[in-house]
């Protein structure tokens, strides 16, 4: 069974502190995708890397930033985390190719105090 | 900005009954275009899938339709039970291996 894990369903952060958000996947793929999801948005993307150590902006990059050493690893980084970065956040991973679809995984819900 | 939207925020439909969700996009270069079902605390998960040179396709109980006159896309499921009760985006790939998705639509299935 395919798989995309999150490090943390539920985490609670002060203003400012730096927040690591990690997903891992063991299907193989090239493309990971970071976003974040919000009541009335839908699902934004705030960055994706199609390769290790690449990356690439998403609509909304402002206030994070990513890391892909390894390619079954892909983290996100809230350098100073601000009470609106409060939301759910989803991994996600897929296969090269713009008819693919992407494998989610359950998702972080962030909360920023 | 979005280039995929859902019509209606919510819908609710009745045990056994035909539900039909609607999505138009704006972006007519989309090439390939994904149903997916978010149930509560879970990701989204992949529902079906359909190509631009499609204009219909089917699952199991699912069905697609893709109208690249008006861009418009809309899932049908047959004889909605319970465990259809979630929230569906539609998502379109928009170039570099990215999908764009909408607001979603919630639906909630009556007893």
């Amino acid at each position: 069974d395919v798989k995309v894990t999150q490090s943390s369903r539920y985490l609670v952060k002060r203003t400012g502190e730096k927040v690591f958000l990690e997903c891992v996947q063991d299907m193989d793929h090239e493309n990971m995708f970071w976003y974040r999801q919000d009541p009335g948005l839908g699902l934004r993307l705030i960055y994706f890397s199609y390769d290790v150590k690449m990356k690439e902006k998403g609509d909304i990059p402002e206030g994070y930033s990513v890391s892909r050493e390894k390619k079954e690893r892909f983290s996100l980084i809230l350098e100073s985390a601000s009470t609106n970065q409060t939301s759910m956040y989803l991994c996600a991973s897929s296969r090269p190719g713009g008819d693919t679809e992407a494998f989610f995984g359950q998702g972080t819900r962030l909360t920023v105090v | 900005g979005e280039s995929v939207g859902l019509h209606l925020p919510t819908l609710s439909v009745q045990e056994g009954d035909n539900s039909i969700i609607n999505c138009a996009y704006s972006n007519s270069a989309s090439d390939y275009f994904i149903w997916y079902k978010q149930e509560s605390g879970k990701g989204p998960q992949f529902i079906i899938d359909i190509r631009s040179n499609m204009d219909k396709r089917q699952g199991q109980r699912v069905t697609v339709l893709l109208n690249k006159t008006v861009k418009h896309l809309s899932l049908q499921i047959a004889a909605t039970q319970p465990g259809d009760s979630a929230v569906y985006f539609c998502a379109e790939n928009i170039g570099d291996y990215k999908l764009s998705f909408g607001a979603g639509t919630t639906v909630t299935v009556r007893a």
